[in-house]
């Protein structure tokens, strides 16, 4: 059963140009929402988060979207730079005693 | 400020041994959580500690096992190896339990089984 679903493996987009991506839940006590960003051989970065009591936060070229009647959210960029290539994983958490549930993760290739 | 610290980096080992991973968390940081990462799988979160405690257990299997030390470092062991447990292990730690707190993630420890 998973609860944190990033449908998209994989995402191709060019240089200057926007990236969207997507992730969806299904466990509606998710009140927070992360991105983490994560390189080969590195350990995830911590991105850009959202509580569920907004529906936009942005941070420089990052900006998160959630959409809690469609249990939806998303992370934009822009511009985007080859140095965002990387993989995103999306993740939630509940308040209370509930550990952090993760997206599979979309590849993001950002071609010059 | 140093950031999360795993030892070793890559290990490898043979079905039927055992495994300890070992992990130093930020200054200040209370709270050590791990996770398995597997190709084509997101991180599949193990368990929690915050003061010496268990929190928090994914649903793995009793052979994997883990402890926080009194100086917030923790260690994680896998007894019995199965081929299935190559994986890259994450360790992460924030400074409380909050749900509003991000965890910041190590490099992780690279375990490959033969």
């Amino acid at each position: 059963d998973q609860q944190v679903k990033q449908n998209s493996p994989s995402l191709s987009v060019q240089e200057g140009r926007i990236s969207i991506l997507n992730c969806d839940y299904t466990n509606s006590m998710f009140d927070y929402f992360l991105w983490y960003k994560k390189y080969p051989a590195e350990g995830p970065t911590f991105l850009i988060s959202i509580s569920s009591i907004k529906d936009k936060n942005e941070d420089g070229r990052f900006t998160v979207f959630l959409n809690k009647s469609a249990k939806h959210l998303s992370l934009h960029i822009v511009p985007s730079q080859p140095g965002d290539s990387a993989v995103y994983f999306c993740a939630a958490s509940a308040t209370g005693n509930t550990p952090l549930v993760f997206g599979k993760g979309t590849r993001l290739s950002v071609i010059a | 400020k140093a950031g999360v610290t795993q030892t070793p980096r890559y290990l490898i080992k043979t079905r039927g041994q055992q495994v300890t991973l070992s992990c130093s968390p930020i200054s200040g940081h209370r709270s050590v959580s791990w996770y398995q990462q597997t190709p084509g799988q997101g991180l599949q979160f193990l368990f929690e500690y915050f003061s010496e405690t268990q929190r928090n257990k994914g649903n793995f299997p009793g052979r994997f096992s883990g402890r926080q030390f009194s100086n917030s470092r923790s260690e994680m062991n896998v007894s019995t190896l199965e081929l299935g447990d190559s994986a890259l292990y994450l360790c992460a730690s924030r400074p409380g339990t909050g749900a509003n707190q991000p965890q910041h993630f190590g490099d992780g420890t690279r375990l490959s089984i033969l």
